[in-house]
């Protein structure tokens, strides 16, 4: 069965930089949720969209952004990037919003040095 | 404040035997509980859920039990494999809100 699918696996930037996560969820799968996994730590939510509106927001720094496109998938943009935005990157997905379970993708390795 | 607690970093269960993790959590206003199990370099993988209506589901060789008086669940893995070795994650929500809340996880290992 399809899963949901990020890219890329792993990145490598610098401080101050920027990075582009891309996130495409399950087939009719209508939102899309960010999480951030520092070592050792349980996943933190960011962010979620339903039907291409932003429908929660969590510990998202103002540093970062998101939007999901027509075609559903979705984009998490982070500017100015700092040494503590090192993490793994989750995006999961559902058919509809709360009540829902959400499928996780792989992850997206992100290192800042 | 950790809303939702695993307080057992790991567990080792020998093969064909019972796995028991626990999970407590603290907002009474969590109505829908899920399991998932994490390899390392992957995505947490779903497993079960639960919501708040029932005490019980089962799903196979898992089944996850809720205590609502007691704000507690558990996950019960009969008979447990090798291949069950992972990081479970307890998670939950409430009514309306997207946002999964995760406990810290307990790291099962399960010796052939």
């Amino acid at each position: 069965a399809a899963g949901v699918i990020q890219s890329p696996r792993h990145l490598i930037k610098e401080k101050r930089e920027t990075a582009t996560l891309k996130c495409y969820p399950i087939p009719r799968h209508d939102t899309v949720y960010w999480y951030q996994q520092g070592p050792g730590q349980d996943p933190q939510f960011l962010i979620s969209f339903y039907e291409k509106m932003q429908s929660d927001k969590g510990s998202i720094p103002d540093r970062f952004s998101a939007q999901q496109f027509s075609d559903y998938h979705s984009e998490l943009n982070m500017s100015s990037l700092e040494l503590g935005d090192s993490a793994l990157y989750f995006c999961a997905s559902s058919p509809g919003s709360s009540g829902h379970e959400q499928y996780f993708g792989p992850g997206t390795r992100l290192t800042v040095t | 404040d950790q809303q939702v607690k695993q307080n057992s970093p790991s567990l080792s269960v020998q093969e064909g035997r019972i796995s028991i993790l626990n999970c407590d959590y603290t907002n009474s206003m969590f109505d829908y509980f899920l399991w998932y199990k994490k390899y390392p370099a992957e995505g947490p993988t779903f497993l079960i859920s639960i919501s708040s209506i029932k005490d019980k589901n089962e799903d196979g060789r898992f089944t996850v039990f809720l205590n609502k008086s007691a704000k507690h669940l558990s996950l019960h893995i009969v008979p447990s494999q090798p291949g069950d070795s992972a990081v479970y994650f307890c998670a939950s929500y409430q009514g309306g809100s997207e946002k999964l809340v995760f406990g810290k996880g307990t790291k099962l290992t399960v010796n052939p």
